[in-house]
Formats: C-alpha cells, sequence, structure tokens
C-alpha cells in the first residue's frame, strides 16, 4: 500500500517553463488536494478536487491549474513557473473531512 | 481573520523528558482540530483530530487537549525519544472542512 505518489521528487525550472506535477492515491479517497509549503508559514492550499470530476481553488491558486484525471489521480500543473512558486508541493488526499494523508512533497526550484 | 498561532517557534529538550507544545486559533465556526507530525524532508503525517465535543485524545505517546471556549490546543509528549524531533503542526478546520488553515509548527529537536 503506497498510500501518495508524487512525483518528481526534485525540479529545477528556468523562469517561463511549464511543468506538470503528478499525484496518486491507492486509498479511494474522495477528496484531493495541491497544498505549497514555504518557509516559516502554514501549508497553503491551492486547490482541492472534492470527488471525481471537480476541482475547486483554494488560498492560492493563482499561477496554477489542476486536473483530476480520475478518482486516483490529481495533477498540478504551472504553466509559465515564476520565482515566487519556489517552493515545496504536497499532494494529499482524505475520505470527506477526516485526517489528510500526505505524499513525501516536489522540491522545485524556479531560477 | 481565521488564524493558527503556534508557540514556542521551536523547541530543544533533552532525550526522556517530556513537552508540550501549543497552538491558539481564531477559526470559526469551528469543526474540527488535528495535529500532524512532519519529519525533515517527508510530508505531514496525522497525528490526532479532535471535534469541539471532545477535549483530550491520545495516540501513543502523543496527548492533545482541547479547549474549545478558550480556543486553545496543546500537544504533550511524554518521554521523549530521538526520534521525536520533528515539526509539530496545528491545523483547524471550520464547519464542512474545506477552510482549513495550517500552523507554522513548532520544531523539536531532541537531544542525546
Amino acid at each position: 500500500n503506497a498510500g501518495v505518489t508524487q512525483t518528481p521528487k526534485f525540479q529545477v525550472l528556468k523562469t517561463g517553463q511549464s511543468m506538470t506535477l503528478q499525484c496518486a492515491q491507492d486509498m479511494n479517497h474522495n477528496s484531493m488536494y495541491w497544498y505549497r509549503q514555504d518557509p516559516g508559514m502554514g501549508l497553503r492550499l491551492i486547490y482541492y478536487s472534492a470527488s471525481e470530476g471537480t476541482t475547486d481553488k483554494g488560498e492560492v491558486p493563482n499561477g496554477y491549474n489542476v486536473s483530476r484525471l480520475n478518482k486516483r489521480e490529481f495533477s498540478l500543473r504551472l504553466e509559465s513557473a515564476a520565482p515566487s512558486q519556489t517552493s515545496v508541493y504536497f499532494c494529499a488526499s482524505s475520505e470527506g473531512w477526516a485526517w489528510e494523508y500526505f505524499g513525501a512533497g516536489t522540491r522545485l526550484s524556479v531560477l | 481573520k481565521n488564524q493558527v498561532e503556534q508557540s514556542p517557534q521551536s523547541l530543544i529538550i533533552l532525550e526522556g523528558k517530556n513537552c508540550t507544545l501549543q497552538c491558539n486559533y481564531t477559526v470559526s465556526p469551528f469543526s474540527n482540530l488535528r495535529w500532524y507530525k512532519q519529519d525533515t524532508g517527508r510530508g505531514p503525517v496525522s497525528l490526532t483530530i479532535m471535534t469541539f465535543s471532545e477535549n483530550t485524545k491520545s495516540n501513543g505517546r502523543y496527548t492533545a487537549t482541547l479547549d474549545a471556549d478558550t480556543k486553545q490546543s496543546s500537544l504533550h509528549i511524554t518521554a521523549s525519544q530521538l526520534s521525536d524531533s520533528a515539526s509539530y503542526i496545528c491545523v483547524v478546520s471550520d464547519s464542512g472542512g474545506f477552510k482549513t488553515i495550517f500552523g507554522a509548527g513548532t520544531r523539536l529537536f531532541v537531544k542525546a
């Protein structure tokens, strides 16, 4: 049972490049989330998906897009990366409002 | 404004000692409060979750308390171990659970 799997683990981009962060969960959870974690700050919600086929903006959605491909997979896309998007990105899943299970994170640097 | 404030920012204790971490919140209406442990370079892992009707919840050597009237929670770690060195994050959700605020965390260092 892998839980929540994120790829890649590390990525370096140049300003203006695009990329997609992948996330998959094998716990049959309905809800999935994308967060970013910056030094000295709490995790902030970028987007979430309450169920397959639905997505909603979180606290900091600007510069990002998401796709809930199916119940298992929830991807995060940066269309034109900016240095302000340098961060650690976490995907999580949960069943309803119960506690979330997090992936190991993707460390992204935008130069 | 909904906020979650944790104290102290960091803490150093000797192995075997107990410690208590604090969390104050202003999230309203309140739904639930969770404590997570985050090891360096890893994702957060859930320790406890409490609703407004619960005032204590234990998970092994970790005991969380909640006072919904004063909007305060604490996480008590008993007989600390080196493996307890991590960040501990307090998370509060409002009713419905989709407005969730994460605290900045308390960084705990356990020394031998």
